[in-house]
């Protein structure tokens, strides 16, 4: 069946702008996950949503940053006013439950540059 | 907050020789731990996981990995690579909701 698939692949934008980035979760599955793959950092935990809720927001950088998920479907990242330091892979991942052993399926993810 | 430590980033070796990386983890609560892989050009796929029971686990492409609670590590091996092995290695623990993850391991297989 169909994997969890992100939009843009690549995306370029200049510093100050803001960007969109969108994750379409595995049909079905409850739980959706955000996290960033970068260089210094490695893979870090942004925010997951059980069904349309967010319960935990403490991952989220900055305040530039927020997400939202409709219809327990799709979700959207937002980064306003980009800065250099966003640069990143944006990976977005999906499971039937939050919950003990479900395990996560991730998305090719979106390779964001600031410049 | 649970975290990870994966040592040994750059691993270099030739084909059909042994492998195994090291994991160990911090977390208080009931662990869940797991391998993800990401051979390049490619997303994360996951190799193996550890909920319960025995604690050697065995994963996809002849991968294994032993859980030992008394030293919080989390070991993955491979007795012979091949070429196609070359990528990077991530351990996880999942707690609180989400995946905590490693730094990972860069192998590099040599024909």
């Amino acid at each position: 069946g169909a994997g969890v698939s992100q939009s843009p692949s690549n995306k370029v934008t200049e510093k100050g702008k803001d960007v969109e980035l969108r994750c379409d979760p595995i049909s079905g599955h409850t739980a959706l996950y955000w996290y960033r793959q970068s260089l210094g950092q490695g893979l870090e935990f942004l925010i997951y949503f059980q069904g349309n809720s967010a319960p935990d927001k403490s991952g989220l950088p900055s305040d530039r940053f927020s997400a939202e998920r409709t219809g327990g479907s799709v979700s959207t990242l937002t980064i306003q006013r980009t800065q250099q330091e966003d640069s990143a892979v944006y990976l977005c991942a999906s499971s039937l439950r939050t919950s003990g052993r479900y395990e996560q399926y991730f998305g090719p993810g979106t390779r964001l540059t600031v410049t | 907050a649970q975290s990870v430590s994966q040592h040994n980033h750059h691993v270099i070796l030739s084909e059909a020789a042994s492998l195994e990386l090291g994991c160990n983890y911090s977390y208080g609560g009931t662990v869940n731990l797991f391998w993800y892989v990401q051979y390049p050009g490619q997303h994360l796929q996951l190799l193996l996981k550890y909920f319960s029971g025995d604690p050697l686990v065995k994963g996809i492409k002849g991968f294994e990995a032993e859980f030992i609670k008394s030293k919080f590590s989390f070991n993955l091996r491979k007795p012979s690579v091949q070429w196609s092995d070359t990528a990077e290695y991530f351990c996880a623990v999942k707690g609180n909701n989400r995946l905590a993850f490693g730094k990972g391991n860069q192998v590099v297989v040599i024909p």
